[in-house]
């Protein structure tokens, strides 16, 4: 079974500064995308960003770009110039296009506080 | 375009009675998902439908969960004789599967249930 681990429950950062979300997940399988969801306090899931397993080339989305290590099944985040708009609990999430099950796997969430 | 609804945005209910959410989702998108979310558990997938065909209900934590998708489209969850851990956001989201963007999901604002 897939598992996705945020090891990091809670950030901040200063806004126009940097920062950077972890994300770690474990899997036997070839055949799968990541992605990194944004949901603000008004609940709505908003995706950020996604990454095609069979890659190399990390995606960029304007001021967020990933890490991806595929050999360490590391996915990170990073966010540049934070802007207050920002704030929101950010989930990792795995998904096996290869596999019969259609669902995302998500972590617990990293909440990150960008601050004035 | 419009995006994934949900209605009601939020419900209180008392323990023992039944619930039904309802999600549309983003038009021609084949795939529908309902997921939910409590502060204990994170996120955790309930149920997939995909076209026509048997849905994935593995996720489902009881016999009291149900959801069925009508003509492709609206879908309906229902949670019967609730109880106080049903308490939690329910979302749902579509994803065309077909196509350039095929594994994206997008996602509801959510209902949030409230068992008293």
């Amino acid at each position: 079974a897939q598992t996705v681990t945020q090891s990091q429950p809670e950030m901040s950062v200063q806004e126009a500064e940097t920062v950077t979300l972890s994300c770690t997940y474990d899997t036997s399988e070839n055949n799968y995308y990541l992605f990194w969801y944004k949901q603000p306090p008004s609940r709505q899931m908003i995706l950020v960003i996604r990454q095609e397993a069979y890659k190399q080339q990390n995606a960029t989305e304007n001021r967020f770009s990933v890490n991806f290590q595929k050999a360490a099944k590391s996915f990170s985040l990073k966010i540049s110039d934070s802007q207050l708009g920002d704030t929101a609990m950010y989930f990792c999430a795995f998904f096996n296009y290869g596999g019969s099950q259609g669902n995302l796997i998500f972590g617990k969430g990293t909440k990150l506080s960008v601050k004035p | 375009g419009a995006g994934v609804s949900q209605s009601p945005s939020n419900k209180v209910t008392e323990k023992g009675k039944d619930v039904e959410l309802r999600c549309d989702p983003i038009s021609g998108h084949t795939a529908l998902y309902w997921y939910r979310q409590s502060l204990g558990q994170g996120l955790e997938f309930l149920i997939y439908f995909q076209g026509n065909s048997a849905p994935d209900k593995s996720g489902l934590p009881s016999d009291r969960f149900s959801a069925e998708r009508t003509g492709g489209s609206v879908s309906t969850l229902t949670i019967q004789r609730t109880q106080q851990e049903d308490s939690a956001v329910y979302l749902c989201a579509s994803s065309p599967r077909g196509g350039g963007r095929t594994y994206e999901q997008y996602f509801g604002p959510g209902t949030r249930l409230t068992v008293t």
